[in-house]
């Protein structure tokens, strides 16, 4: 069985601002790691993915995410944020059956 | 840029009345699937399908929930008798295959029962 477990539901920050938005998950065998944005009343669109190699992977609108064996994490960091990055957040894990297991989600709301 | 699409945006319904919910997936994608999120929880898969059957499902996915590719571009997800615990928003998501590839989402369906 796999997991993803999302601490933060919920990261204010100010604009300009750097931010990272925490995942651990918990896996039996390998896993592909997934990071998922909700804009309101949108869809969920992917922001970046590990499937495997390099560690820190790096996503669109400057969102990136390393990959932690060791520490089973995959936190998302963006150096400074925009307005327009408030948004719902999901971490998600595929062991290799292509069904996605998510997080609770982040809310994160960047203010002026 | 294709898209996975979703009808309605919203529904509601009375406890015990049939609902169909309807997504249009990326017309060159080969599995679907449905996900729900009760407000306030995690989204959660409820069943893929590919080739014209059900590949996978989970234990949300009793004999009230059907699925169905009734021509070749929808994908239904219809609930027989709906109950208040359906209340909740429906993910309809597509892909190429794999669990590689990236899962294209729809906007979602809100789905009240009352």
């Amino acid at each position: 069985a796999q997991s993803v477990t999302q601490l933060d539901s919920q990261v204010p920050v100010f604009e300009e601002a750097p931010v990272e938005l925490r995942c651990n998950y918990s896996s039996s065998v390998s896993v592909y790691l997934f990071w998922y944005v909700q804009y309101p009343n949108q869809g969920l669109q992917l922001l970046l993915k590990y499937l495997s190699g390099s560690t820190l992977v790096k996503g669109i609108n400057g969102f990136e995410a390393e990959f932690n064996k060791s520490q089973t994490s995959f936190h998302l960091r963006k150096p400074s944020v925009h307005i327009s990055d408030t948004a719902e957040y999901f971490c998600a894990v595929n062991s290799g059956y292509s069904t996605l297991t998510f997080g609770k989600g982040t809310m994160l709301l960047v203010s002026p | 840029e294709p898209e996975v699409t979703q009808t309605p945006s919203h529904q509601v319904t009375q406890m015990g009345q049939e609902v169909i919910l309807r997504c249009v997936p990326i017309s060159n994608h080969l599995y679907f699937y449905w996900y729900r999120q009760i407000l306030g929880q995690k989204v959660e898969f409820l069943v893929s399908f590919y080739n014209n059957e059900i590949s996978e499902k989970s234990e949300i996915f009793d004999d009230q929930f059907s699925v169905e590719r009734p021509d070749g571009s929808n994908f239904t997800l219809k609930i027989r008798s709906t109950k208040l615990e359906d209340s909740a928003m429906y993910f309809c998501a597509s892909t190429l295959g794999g669990a590689q590839e990236t899962q294209y989402f729809g906007p979602g369906t809100r789905l009240l029962v009352l």
